[in-house]
């Protein structure tokens, strides 16, 4: 059973460029989360989305920034008009219900983006 | 405005003693808790949670105290080995997020514990 995966790995934009993050959840999870770590921070959450549904976006930036998660392949995290404050490594989660006691979310190992 | 507070940076113990890890919380509304456990370039690996209606949960070598009234938790590792050196994060969650609370997890900042031979 394969963990959450990531890809890119290692993503490098120019300003203005368009970033496009995928993850795919672990096989029977149909709930995602995406974070966001700054360096010298703790991880903060953007959104949660389940199966072709936001959830909730309240940790989204109000501009530039988007999230989907169709009903088939993986949720992607999209970020245009990239700008170097945007440098950052994305995570993503997955569970099989929304996370709380007995259902934790599994991490991928992350996406690096730099923004030069 | 950080609702969860991890005010170590960095914590070195020697191999076999206890590590003690400390998270404090602001926002009364959590009612679970998580730890988290991160190596370099990798993504977090869940540890150990506890839900507030505990004030403790054991598993293995990892014993975690909740104090709700002092909104404080600890992750005890007892006995510490060298593979445990890597950053801890503290992190919380509301069974009913209110008032633009997320559906997420809060997380801190972490905590860099460097296991000692």
């Amino acid at each position: 059973n394969a963990g959450v995966m990531q890809n890119p790995r290692h993503l490098v934009r120019r300003r203005g460029q368009e970033a496009r993050l995928r993850c795919s959840p672990m096989k029977g999870h149909s709930h995602v989360y995406w974070y966001r770590q700054l360096p010298e921070e703790g991880l903060k959450f953007m959104v949660y989305l389940q199966k072709e549904n936001i959830i909730d976006e309240s940790g989204m930036p109000k501009e530039r920034f988007s999230a989907e998660f169709p009903k088939e392949g993986p949720s992607i995290l999209r970020i245009q008009q990239v700008v170097r404050g945007d440098s950052a490594a994305y995570f993503c989660a997955s569970s099989p219900n929304r996370q709380g006691p007995g259902t934790e979310a599994f991490f991928g190992q992350g996406t690096r983006l730099t923004v030069v | 405005d950080q609702q969860v507070k991890q005010n170590s940076p960095s914590l070195s113990v020697q191999e076999g003693r206890i590590s003690i890890l400390n998270c404090d919380y602001t926002n009364s509304m959590f009612d679970y808790f998580l730890w988290y456990k991160k190596y370099p370039a990798e993504g977090p690996t869940f540890l150990i949670s506890i839900s507030s209606i505990k004030d403790k949960n054991e598993d293995g070598r990892f014993t975690v105290f909740l104090n709700k009234s002092a909104k404080h938790l600890s992750l005890h590792i007892v006995p510490s080995q060298p593979g445990d050196s890597a950053v801890y994060f503290c992190a919380a969650s509301a069974a009913f997020p209110s008032g633009g609370g997320a559906d997420g997890l809060t997380f801190g900042k972490g905590t860099h514990l460097i296991i000692q031979p």
